[in-house]
């Protein structure tokens, strides 16, 4: 079966400082993976979504950046963090070329606090 | 545009009774529909999907969905709520001729008091 994890589980950092928060999935080959920001009473903000190694794709403009070093593997960093980066992080993922069917699957999260 | 709209945002009921979360959407076809649930700073897991087989939807845990395309509606049910069912719901719909973009519903929030 599939399992996602990401990690850390909370992290608090300090304004200005860099961030990256990892997600790595097992059980599957060639996903689609997705970052997501979810701030506290809000919903879900689809941040990057990647269809294959390399290749990432940005939904809003913002002070992060998405990496895919290898095909189960998605990456979330900063170079300088802002309070407005305060959120709950999900990482999620899809199967690549299903036939109506679109679910994604997420991970339990990482919480960050930047002070 | 598609959209979703959660017409509760907080439900309470007592344990043991009927649980009735309530969705709409917009959709000018039949669409993708799901419901998840998300425990506190926990995850979304993925209760029930609806693609266009079945208009009543079984899920996990007890839960069931159904599809109404004249109501536009895709109401989440459960006959005896539980404790363990204390948590954030959300409506969510496949975005029109995207295989990836999930749009959420601004969730609704469940209370089960003992």
């Amino acid at each position: 079966s599939q399992t996602i994890h990401q990690w850390p589980a909370t992290l608090v950092q300090p304004v200005g400082s860099p961030l990256s928060l990892e997600c790595t999935v097992e059980g599957t080959s060639n996903p689609n993976l997705y970052w997501y920001r979810q701030a506290a009473g809000r919903g879900l903000q689809l941040l990057f979504y990647s269809v294959g190694i390399g290749q990432i794709s940005s939904e809003v403009p913002q002070n992060l950046s998405a990496s895919r070093p290898q095909d189960r593997q998605f990456i979330l960093s900063s170079k300088k963090l802002l309070l407005s980066d305060s959120g709950f992080y999900l990482c999620a993922w899809s199967p690549r070329g299903t036939s109506g069917s679109y679910e994604q699957y997420f991970g339990p999260g990482t919480r960050l606090t930047v002070t | 545009a598609q959209s979703v709209t959660q017409l509760d945002s907080h439900v309470s009921v007592s344990e043991g009774t009927p649980v009735l979360l309530r969705c709409n959407y917009s959709s000018s076809y039949s669409p993708s529909l799901f419901w998840y649930v998300q425990h506190p700073n926990k995850g979304l897991q993925l209760l029930l999907k609806y693609t266009s087989a079945a208009t009543l939807v079984k899920g996990i845990n007890g839960f069931e969905a159904e599809f109404k395309k004249s109501e536009t509606s895709f109401h989440l049910t459960k006959p005896s709520a539980h404790m363990s069912d204390a948590a954030e719901y959300f409506c969510v719909v496949r975005a029109l001729g995207s295989s990836y973009k999930l749009i959420f519903g601004s969730g609704t929030r469940l209370l089960v008091r003992p």
